[in-house]
């Protein structure tokens, strides 16, 4: 069975441009969740998405967003970048909800903001 | 607000030492804690903890959970170079499905 896929693996972009990074969890998962990750901040959780619905949402501006289609592929935008956006963003998929469900974590896409 | 904090944040080992990893945590509505491995990109899972004094122990990883000092450990025994990662913490509470994580203790094993 096919982990979680994040693409791409590396971007650079520049202040000001936007971009969009893609997770495809593991097949049959329907809930993707987003993180990112930061030397200083660790993990931050950006949102959760279930069934093509948005669950949760973390606490970052509304120039992240989000969505899940159909097949449970998930896409996350982020517009108007800044220096500070460069981090190492995460995604992980799991089956469904509930307790005791483990989440899988695909290889994550680094993003450089210059 | 929701929190999870690790110790130490850095440690650097001999091969064969045992290491402590340190997590507490102030969460309402805890569901579960969960530990996981992060060696270059992609966390690994290690364990899952929902009740307290249940050891739940891989190889030579082991963990417990205390919820009623809210902190739970992660013991590595004999430790190898291949154990060197991030190890990180997160913590799920029962109203929400988002993982809370630590910032996550940086673990070197040197030969």
């Amino acid at each position: 069975k096919a982990g979680v896929t994040q693409t791409p693996r590396y971007l650079i972009k520049t202040r000001g441009q936007q971009v969009t990074l893609s997770c495809s969890p593991i097949s049959g998962h329907r809930s993707v969740s987003w993180y990112q990750q930061t030397p200083g901040q660790g993990l931050q959780f950006l949102f959760e998405y279930f069934s093509e619905t948005q669950r949760n949402k973390g606490n970052f501006p509304g120039r992240f967003s989000g969505r899940q289609f159909s097949n449970s592929r998930s896409e996350m935008n982020v517009s108007t970048l800044e220096l500070g956006d460069s981090a190492l963003y995460l995604c992980a998929s799991r089956s469904s909800l509930g307790q005791g469900v483990q989440a899988f974590f695909g290889q994550g896409t680094r993003l450089t903001v210059v | 607000e929701d929190k999870v904090v690790q110790s130490p944040l850095s440690l650097v080992v001999h091969e064969g030492d045992t290491v402590t990893l340190n997590c507490s945590y102030e969460v309402t509505n805890f569901r579960s804690l969960l530990w996981y491995k992060q060696e270059k990109k992609a966390p690994t899972f290690l364990f899952m903890l929902t009740s307290s004094g249940i050891e739940k122990k891989s190889g030579r990883l082991s963990s417990i959970l205390d919820k009623k000092e809210l902190f739970s450990i992660l013991n590595i025994t004999a430790t190898q170079t291949g154990d060197s990662a991030i190890y990180l913490c997160a913590v799920e509470a029962t109203n929400t499905d988002k993982l809370i994580f630590g910032t996550g203790t940086r673990l070197q094993v040197f030969p």
